[in-house]
């Protein structure tokens, strides 16, 4: 089993609608989880941190954790087209005691 | 503040050539990472520094490839010789901690063909 997984998309989403990107990890024990954004031909940037079980709403952000099922997402409200990127869900491993990256989900808004 | 500052941007080469890629990170962060990343294999973790010390390099390849950070604000990631499945995008990140906030920064990238 892959350490994170994300659905490589693309996940195509109307302009205004909400975007659900998913992501599951293999190590129980991490306590760290992030979702970074990465424009085409861009680095990445982070843009929301997670820690506990529940919902941390930043913005039109909002990130969703689940540490039972090993579940992490990220919402995204009112979608607009700057919205358009690869979202990388990142891991703090605990026993690999470093951050692990998915291989990222492409969103595309439609205007 | 300048960021993570990456050289050069775009490197082609010639397969057995050696490569060298250098980083610079932000100013007062004290761990460095270097990121390999291509569509196949996603973002991967090749090697990090706390204080200039290497911690982990368990992604690094294989003996051809090699990193160092000589001081708080330099570091090479060296290929000798390169191969053309070496060709990605290498992303240098700093980061204040280990990375456990999981902020961390990342440079442009260096874009790296071998033909």
């Amino acid at each position: 089993q892959k350490e994170v997984e994300q659905n490589s998309g693309p996940l195509s989403v109307p302009e205004g609608a909400i975007a659900s990107l998913n992501c599951t990890y293999s190590d129980r024990g991490s306590q760290s989880f992030f979702w970074y954004r990465q424009y085409s031909g861009k680095s990445p940037e982070l843009i929301m941190s997670i820690y506990s079980n529940g919902d941390k709403e930043d913005g039109r952000f909002t990130a969703q954790l689940n540490k039972a099922s090993q579940y992490v997402s990220l919402l995204i409200r009112d979608s607009q087209p700057s919205d358009s990127a690869t979202y990388l869900c990142a891991v703090w491993g605990n026993r690999d005691d470093k951050i692990i990256f998915g291989k990222g989900t492409r969103l595309h808004i439609l205007p | 503040d300048a960021g993570v500052i990456q050289s050069p941007r775009h490197e082609v080469t010639e397969m057995g050539q050696e490569v060298t890629l250098r980083c610079k990170p932000i100013s007062g962060h004290n761990s460095l990472f270097w990121y390999r990343q291509t569509m196949m294999r996603g973002l991967e973790l090749l090697i990090y520094f706390n204080n200039n010390v290497p911690i982990d390099d368990s992604g690094m390849p294989e003996d051809r490839f090699s990193a160092k950070m000589p001081n708080a604000s330099f570091s090479t990631l060296k290929i000798q010789p390169s191969e053309p499945r070496d060709s990605a995008v290498y992303f240098c990140a700093s980061s204040w901690g280990r990375g456990l906030t999981g902020e961390l920064f990342f440079g442009e990238g260096s874009r790296l063909t071998v033909l």
